[in-house]
């Protein structure tokens, strides 16, 4: 079965630098989250997009945006990186918002 | 704020011995997910409880949510070397609209020795 992609599996930047991920859902999911795991942490929600609108915020810096598009495909644009972004940034999606969340594998990124 | 809290932090087991993981809500859910996470993968989903006092079962896992829709366990009975990772359970504390902004409880992490 299809899983949610993303892509790139590990980046690496330095201090305010940008970077972009992307995550491309499940066919046929309307709804992509963003979470924020940190080492040996519990993955922290940033934001999520309904039917290419944004549903609801978390704890998402200003130095971030998002969105989804048309093929809701979804991109975490972050700039001015600094050395406390280095986590692992999953996507999820799921059909409808009050449903199970399938997580894609994971963007590792690293801040030098 | 709206917290998910999870216990125990950590669980080290002799395989076939039996594994519960308890998560509280400050608030009322209006459903509960758990997620596995193994080391070095991504959470995936194992199971949503939506009504009160509901119980599931997959296998050899057991899954319960309060009456009170609060609080939820995970049993794992006679548990082997596979259920080795990170228990997480998330509940939508957002309120209103938000039933996808999940909390997640700090996780168990759950090591089984041979």
């Amino acid at each position: 079965a299809a899983g949610v992609i993303q892509s790139p599996r590990h980046l690496i930047k330095e201090k305010r630098e940008t970077a972009t991920l992307k995550c491309y859902p499940i066919p046929r999911h309307d709804t992509v989250y963003w979470y924020q795991q940190g080492p040996g942490q519990d993955p922290q929600f940033l934001i999520s997009f309904y039917e290419k609108m944004q549903s609801d915020k978390g704890s998402i810096p200003d130095r971030f945006s998002a969105q989804q598009f048309s093929d809701y495909h979804s991109e975490l644009n972050m700039s001015s990186l600094e050395l406390g972004d280095s986590a692992l940034y999953f996507c999820a999606s799921s059909f409808g918002k009050s449903y199970e969340q399938y997580f894609g594998p994971g963007t590792r990124l690293t801040v030098t | 704020g709206q917290q998910v809290m999870q216990i125990p932090q950590y669980q080290h087991v002799q395989e076939g011995e039996d594994f519960t993981t308890y998560c509280n809500s400050s608030t009322t859910l209006s459903n509960i997910q758990w997620y596995k996470q193994r080391p070095g993968g991504h959470p995936v989903f194992l199971i949503q409880l939506v009504k009160s006092g509901e119980v599931k079962k997959q296998k050899r896992l057991t899954f319960q949510f309060g009456e009170a829709k609060k609080n939820s366990s995970l049993h794992i009975t006679a548990t082997q070397t596979t259920d080795v990772g990170t228990y997480f359970c998330a509940g939508p504390l957002g309120g209103g609209t938000s039933y996808g902004k999940l909390t997640f409880g700090q996780g168990t992490i759950l090591t089984v020795h041979p």
